[in-house]
């Protein structure tokens, strides 16, 4: 079936350095996410996006994070600057309407390591 | 604010048996999902059901709003069906979605 492929899988960055995940959604797809696991914990909720626009936020989705999708190319996250805690795989999904439903796709996430 | 709980944290099955996930939230239900996570992390979306029962396969929900509950019944388990299993619910408009601690099912030979 479709897939959200997610770039790079595994990242190892500097604390202070900004980092970039990109996500490629499904292609027909108009709502984007973004979500956070720490190694073994619960799967945390980030952001939702819409036509260019974010549409709801958790309190985890700090201020130095941001998100965009420049001209239907990546919908991506960037955090600057990373700090220790944001260590975490971080997931991305899409779907064609809000709230979910069975074609809701998740990709197999980033790896991101702040050392 | 939100509370997403599963019961059992983990489940350990002999090859056949039949098993019953329980996800209960603390506020009413704008909608309701169970997804399958592979050991290794990738999420599928197993059933999208904000109310009433919804079968696939050997896959059954059942979703009770008045109860705030959700259930994910697995009949005949299979070895393949190992992994863990995540229900997420967000309340009504306006709220992100939340997910439960999940239930690790291991099913054995």
């Amino acid at each position: 079936g479709p897939k959200v492929l997610q770039i790079p899988s595994h990242q190892i960055i500097d604390m202070g350095q900004m980092v970039t995940l990109n996500c490629d959604p499904v292609s027909n797809h108009l709502y984007f996410y973004w979500y956070k696991q720490i190694l073994g914990q619960q799967m945390e909720f980030l952001v939702n996006f819409y036509n260019g626009k974010v549409m709801e936020k958790s309190k985890l989705f700090k201020d130095q994070f941001s998100v965009e999708r420049p001209d239907g190319s990546y919908f991506t996250l960037k955090i600057q600057p990373t700090a220790l805690e944001d260590s975490a795989v971080y997931f991305c999904a899409s779907s064609p309407r809000d709230r979910g439903g069975s074609d809701y796709t998740f990709g197999s996430g980033t790896r991101l390591l702040v050392i | 604010g939100q509370q997403v709980q599963q019961s059992p944290t983990s489940l350990v099955l002999q090859e056949g048996e039949n098993a019953e996930l329980q996800c209960n939230f603390s506020t009413s239900l704008n909608s309701m999902q169970w997804f399958y996570q592979r050991p290794g992390g990738s999420l599928i979306s197993v059933f999208y059901n904000p109310s009433g029962t919804k079968q696939s396969g050997r896959l059954t929900s059942t979703t009770v709003i008045k109860e705030r509950r959700s259930s994910l019944h697995i009949s005949s388990s299979q070895i393949t069906d190992s992994g863990t299993y995540l229900c997420a619910m967000d309340a009504n408009s306006g709220t992100y979605q939340r997910f439960g601690t999940g239930t690790k099912l291991q099913v054995v030979p």
